[in-house]
C-alpha cells in the first residue's frame, strides 16, 4: 500500500524559513517522480513543484520560483520542500503527491498524502 | 501566465448526467496536455479519478468518464449519485514538467 506522510507544517513569520518533509513506503520511491501541491483555506488547489525520480530534474511555479527548492534522498524514500521568504500568501495546506511514471512529464499525480498545514503570520 | 478555466458550480439530479469542463485562457487542452481530474472532498486529500483525458484510475466506478470536447477536456458522470457531491479539480501540462491546476467546480448533487 503506497502511503505519503507529510511533516513540518507549522506557524512561520513572514520572510521566515520551513521544510516541508514527506516520507514515503509502498513502492520503490526512486523510480517515480514526485510533486507538492497547496490548497489555501477556502480555495483550490495549486501546483508548486515537482522533482524527477532520480532527482535530476526539478520544477517550480511561477509564484515560488526563486524562494522554494525541492530535492529528495532515495536512500530515506523521502522528498523535501525547503521554504524560504515565507509570505503570507504561501499560507496553506501542503500535500506531497507521487507521480505514475519517473517524470513529471506526461504523468499524472497517482496518490496524494493527507497534507501537513503552513501558516504565515504576524 | 497559463489559466485553466472550470465552472465554479455545478448541479445535477440523482441519476442525473452532467459534464464538467477544463479549458484554458488562451489556446486548446488536448491529448498532448495529459489532462487528469480529480474529486476532493472536504477535509480530505484529493483522489485521483481520471488521467490522461479518458483513462479511469483503479476503483473509479464507470459512471465517471473523460474526453475531450472541442478545445476542452471534459469530466462526465453519468447516472450521478448523492455521493458525488464534491469538488472536482482539473489539472493540465502546460509546459515540460510543469502543471497548472483549474479554479476548481463545486458540484451540488440534488
Amino acid at each position: 500500500e503506497v502511503q505519503l506522510l507529510e511533516s513540518g507544517g507549522g506557524l512561520v513569520q513572514p520572510g521566515g524559513s520551513l521544510r516541508l518533509s514527506c516520507a514515503a513506503s509502498g513502492f520503490t520511491f526512486s523510480t517515480y517522480a514526485m510533486s507538492w501541491v497547496r490548497q489555501a483555506p477556502g480555495k483550490g488547489l495549486q501546483w508548486v513543484s515537482g522533482i524527477s525520480g532520480s532527482g535530476d530534474r526539478t520544477y517550480f511555479a511561477d509564484s515560488v520560483k526563486g524562494r522554494f527548492t525541492i530535492s529528495r534522498d532515495n536512500s530515506k524514500n523521502t522528498v523535501y520542500l525547503q521554504m524560504n521568504s515565507l509570505r503570507v500568501e504561501d499560507t496553506a495546506v501542503y500535500y506531497c503527491a507521487k507521480f505514475a511514471g519517473p517524470q513529471l512529464q506526461r504523468w499524472y499525480f497517482e496518490y496524494w498524502g493527507q497534507g501537513t498545514l503552513v501558516s504565515v503570520s504576524s | 501566465q497559463t489559466v485553466v478555466t472550470q465552472e465554479p458550480s455545478f448541479s445535477v439530479s440523482p441519476g442525473g448526467t452532467v459534464t464538467l469542463t477544463c479549458g484554458l485562457s488562451s489556446g486548446s487542452v488536448s491529448f498532448s496536455s495529459y489532462p487528469s481530474w480529480y474529486q476532493q472532498t472536504p477535509g480530505q486529500a484529493p483522489r485521483t479519478l481520471i488521467y490522461a483525458t479518458n483513462v479511469r484510475s483503479s476503483g473509479v466506478p464507470d459512471r465517471f468518464s473523460g474526453s475531450i470536447l472541442g478545445n476542452k477536456a471534459a469530466l462526465t458522470i453519468t447516472g450521478a449519485q448523492a455521493e458525488d457531491e464534491s469538488d472536482y479539480y482539473c489539472v493540465v501540462q502546460v509546459d515540460s514538467g510543469s502543471w497548472v491546476f483549474g479554479g476548481g467546480t463545486k458540484l451540488t448533487v440534488l
